[in-house]
């Protein structure tokens, strides 16, 4: 099965940076996916990891070191709109290469 | 291509009650899945079709609930008797093969059970 931690709530101020980590212990892994989701909205897909390294997309970059199960999610130059939720979520190696979601963590960025 | 397509959008029912979720994937897409969500537990999957075929119902809470998928374009996932306990949000995401990148959800069907 899969474990996944990642804090529950984190708050930042408008214009810095954040980083949001994500552990995960696994029995198959084939990917890590971060999701953001806005209240009262669904999951929205933000990035995608497979091979270890950074993956840079505009003001989000997402990290992942398999041989330690870490992924983070970096967001920089924040904005009142990235207040969200961000769901880590791992791809197993099973037959439908389903997602297992972590608990989310909730961002609040303030002015 | 508009989207997951869910309905309806919300859900007010009282404890007994049957309840039917609807759900209308992206055209072309092979897999379906059904996901829950509460404060409590987070993002769960309660079972995913692949062509039509479920595959995995593992995540299903108990014999009250149930899902099909008739065609390619719809699925039902029904709860009968509904409980409060049940109340969460539904997601329906589909994705269009097994190694894409990502699947894409619906916009959620918001149950609340009295």
């Amino acid at each position: 099965g899969q474990n996944i931690d990642q804090p529950t709530e984190m708050t930042a101020t408008e214009g810095a940076i954040v980083q949001i980590n994500c552990t995960y212990q696994t029995s198959g892994f084939n990917g890590l996916f971060w999701y953001q989701q806005h209240a009262g909205e669904a999951p929205t897909f933000l990035s995608y990891n497979v091979l270890d390294g950074l993956e840079e997309k505009g003001r989000f970059s997402s990290f992942l070191s398999r041989s330690k199960g870490y992924s983070y999610l970096l967001l920089k130059e924040l904005q009142m709109k990235d207040s969200a939720s961000y769901l880590c979520a791992v791809r197993g190696n099973n037959a439908g290469n389903m997602l297992t979601f972590g608990g989310g963590t909730r961002l609040m960025v303030k002015p | 291509d508009a989207g997951v397509i869910q309905s309806p959008r919300h859900e007010v029912t009282e404890m007994g009650q049957e309840v039917t979720l609807r759900c209308k994937p992206i055209s072309g897409h092979d897999y379906l899945f059904w996901y829950r969500q509460t404060m409590m537990r987070g993002l769960e999957l309660l079972i995913y079709f692949n062509n039509n075929v479920p595959i995995d119902d593992s995540g299903m809470p108990e014999d009250r609930f149930s899902a099909k998928m008739p065609n390619a374009s719809f699925s039902t996932l029904k709860i009968q008797p509904s409980e409060p306990r049940d109340s969460a949000v539904y997601f329906c995401a589909s994705r269009p093969r097994a190694y894409t990148d990502t699947q894409y959800f619906g916009p959620g069907t918001r149950l609340t059970v009295l």
